[in-house]
């Protein structure tokens, strides 16, 4: 079975803070992405990665940054976090050229207070 | 500018009726089309896909219908059951490192 793990389910951090949201994938994915998901938004992506320490802004990057040093690993970071990114996390991965699906992870609620 | 639209926020259905649910999309570049299911709390859950290149695509009680002239997709779940009630999204591939655009969900709720 494909895993997707991603490091917290719930999370509270203050605002101005740094945080960091890891997400492993155990499939050998070429591709993984962090999206949020926000009420009557849908997903939207946020950053994506095609390799190692490749990366490329979603539609909505502004405040985060993004780190793949393995090709196992994707890490979200907000670089100073604010109460307009409390939201639901969401890290995938996909192959490139096999079959179209991308895998989740649980997601992890954020909330920034 | 959303290229994958999902106009009904929800949707009613009996158990054992038919359930539809709609998306529209406006890139012809789209080489896949796929719906996911997704509980609250949870990840999204992969159901099905089509290739842009076929009209038709079936697994058991799911089936997703494409219509490349119109730009609109379409899962049909037969017969509903009242575990299928969940957030249902449509997402559609382009190549760039096969990133998924997604649809803003529908919200299926299937009653007894």
């Amino acid at each position: 079975d494909v895993k997707v793990t991603q490091s917290s389910r719930y999370l509270v951090k203050r605002t101005g803070e740094k945080v960091f949201l890891e997400c492993v994938q155990d499939m050998d994915h070429e591709n993984m992405f962090w999206y949020r998901q926000d009420p009557g938004l849908g997903l939207r992506l946020i950053y994506f990665s095609y390799d190692v320490k490749m990366k490329e802004k979603g539609d909505i990057p502004e405040g985060y940054s993004v780190s793949r040093e393995k090709k196992e690993r994707f890490s979200l970071i907000l670089e100073s976090a604010s109460t307009n990114q409390t939201s639901m996390y969401l890290c995938a991965s996909s192959f490139t050229w096999r079959s179209p699906e991308a895998f989740f992870g649980q997601g992890t609620r954020l909330t920034v207070v | 500018d959303q290229q994958v639209k999902q106009n009904s926020p929800s949707l009613s259905v009996q158990e054992g009726r038919i359930s539809i649910l709609n998306c529209d999309y406006t890139n012809s570049m789209f080489d896949y089309f796929l719906w996911y299911k997704k509980y609250p709390a949870e990840g999204p859950t992969f159901l099905i896909s089509i290739s842009s290149i076929k009209d038709k695509n079936e697994d058991g009680r799911f089936t997703v219908f494409l219509n490349k002239s119109a730009k609109h997709l379409s899962l049909h779940i037969v017969p509903s059951q009242p575990g299928d009630s969940a957030v249902y999204f449509c997402a559609a591939r382009t190549g760039t490192a096969s990133k998924l655009t997604f649809g803003t969900g529908t919200r299926l709720q299937v009653t007894l």
